[in-house]
């Protein structure tokens, strides 16, 4: 079975820096996705990025990147010049045997300072 | 275009009664998955509702059921709650695929069971 691990439970940045937030996993599968999803505090869930296995390239969207290690099982999220708008919880995300379900981990609170 | 819409926001129960969620999809989605988040975990998968039928379940109890109308809502019920049932309950919609579609979720409805 799938599982899904984030060691950070609680991480602070200041406001224009950069943060890491971790994320290992485990999977049989050869080919899959991985999801970075963002619950801010008035709780609505939103994709944040998304990384295919196959692809070696790692994904990036505005101010977010991964770093994606399929070897390793490891798919980092990086976020840069943060603003205080990404307070937030941070959910690492695998879906199940080619299917929509998705494993989450436990999540990262990430609180930007100003 | 509206986004994924649940209802109602807060409910309030009492042990051993029965309980039902609503969930409206977005806009052209026909997928609609359950999750239960528990107070500092992340979402954890309930079941998943394509063509009316229910495709996917994960590890929950037969207390657990739900519906899928031909407009693609969703409906979760809950019989018989435990105090453990205390959550938010979060819907999601997507389009079917192979495990890369984005999940659009809802705003959640926060059950409380005393």
């Amino acid at each position: 079975a799938q599982t899904v691990t984030q060691s950070q439970p609680e991480m602070s940045v200041q406001e224009a820096e950069t943060v890491t937030l971790s994320c290992t996993y485990d999977t049989s599968e050869n080919n899959y996705y991985l999801f970075w999803y963002k619950q801010p505090p008035s709780r609505q869930m939103i994709l944040v990025i998304r990384q295919e296995a196959y692809k070696q390239q790692n994904a990036t969207e505005n101010r977010f990147s991964v770093n994606f290690q399929k070897a390793a099982k490891s798919f980092s999220l990086k976020i840069s010049d943060s603003q205080l708008g990404d307070t937030a919880m941070y959910f690492c995300a695998l879906p199940q045997g080619g299917s929509e379900k998705l494993v989450f981990g436990k999540g990262t609170k990430l609180t930007v300072n100003p | 275009d509206a986004g994924v819409t649940q209802s109602p926001t807060h409910l309030i129960k009492t042990r051993g009664q029965q309980v039902t969620l609503r969930c409206s999809p977005k806009s052209g989605h026909d997928t609609v998955s359950w999750y239960q988040q528990a107070l500092g975990q992340g979402p954890q998968f309930i079941f998943q509702y394509y063509e009316e039928e229910e495709r996917q379940r994960g590890n929950f109890p037969d207390r657990f059921s739900g519906h899928q109308f031909p407009n693609y809502s969703s409906e979760l019920n809950v019989n018989a709650l435990l105090l453990g049932d205390s959550a938010l309950y979060l819907c999601a919609s997507s389009q079917p695929g192979e495990g890369g579609n984005e999940q659009y979720f809802g705003p959640g409805t926060r059950l409380t069971v005393t």
